[in-house]
């Protein structure tokens, strides 16, 4: 069955510095691949999208590219502010909006200034 | 995206008797689906429902545990049936978006003692 693996929180970083929360998934042919963010008190809102191989999500100064080679979904972005304080969750569907989501177990990101 | 809204936000309940969820969409969508965040944990599929049919439900989730009804292409309900402590969560809804997105409704968070 469909799997996603992200790293494990919480990860801790000062403001400006580059970040990095790693995802990989395993699939059965061609999944979309989302990146989730909840931010403290408040629901979970899609960050960005991927929704075949080599394409580029981005929102926010947030990016992942979906790497079919390596079934990987990184998120990075290159300075992170307070307020970027959230946990992140990597998700998969194979169908895309018409199929159920298959969720890492988020990542904690805790931003100190 | 698509406004969704849940009733209630939350409740507490007593073991042995059923909560109803309601959720809410601004927008007539065909695909809604209901996930289950148990505590600190990511979020689980539980079942998708589509108007007009069936419900299809996951593996571990059952009707009778968790009946759903979708009447119309704005509104769903999920109920939790004779309730156990192991049942407390914050249970989420989403719509299928676009065809490659989901969106989320704000939860509901059952507590039952």
């Amino acid at each position: 069955g469909n799997s996603v693996t992200q790293m494990e929180g919480p990860v801790t970083l000062s403001e400006e510095a580059f970040l990095t929360i790693n995802c990989t998934y395993t699939a059965t042919g061609y999944p979309s691949l989302f990146w989730y963010v909840q931010y403290p008190g408040e629901g979970l809102q899609l960050l960005l999208k991927a929704t075949k191989a080599d394409d580029k999500g981005s929102n926010k100064g947030f990016e992942a590219t979906y790497r079919k080679e390596t079934t990987s979904f990184h998120l990075e972005k290159g300075s992170v502010q307070v307020s970027d304080s959230a946990v992140y969750f990597c998700a998969l569907s194979k169908g895309g909006g018409a199929d159920g989501l298959t969720f890492g177990k988020g990542t904690h990101l805790i931003i100190q200034p | 995206s698509a406004v969704i809204s849940q009733k209630p936000s939350r409740d507490i309940c007593q073991r042995g008797t059923s909560l109803t969820i309601q959720c809410q969409v601004d927008s007539q969508v065909t695909m809604m689906f209901w996930y289950r965040q148990q505590p600190g944990q990511s979020l689980t599929l539980i079942a998708t429902a589509n108007q007009g049919s069936e419900a299809t439900y996951e593996s571990g989730f059952v009707i009778d545990k968790f009946p759903i009804s979708r009447p119309n292409l704005t509104f769903s309900t999920l109920t939790v049936s004779n309730m156990s402590p192991e049942d407390s969560s914050i249970y989420l809804c989403s719509v299928g978006w676009r065809g490659y997105e989901q969106y989320f409704g704000p939860g509901t968070r059952l507590t039952v003692t």
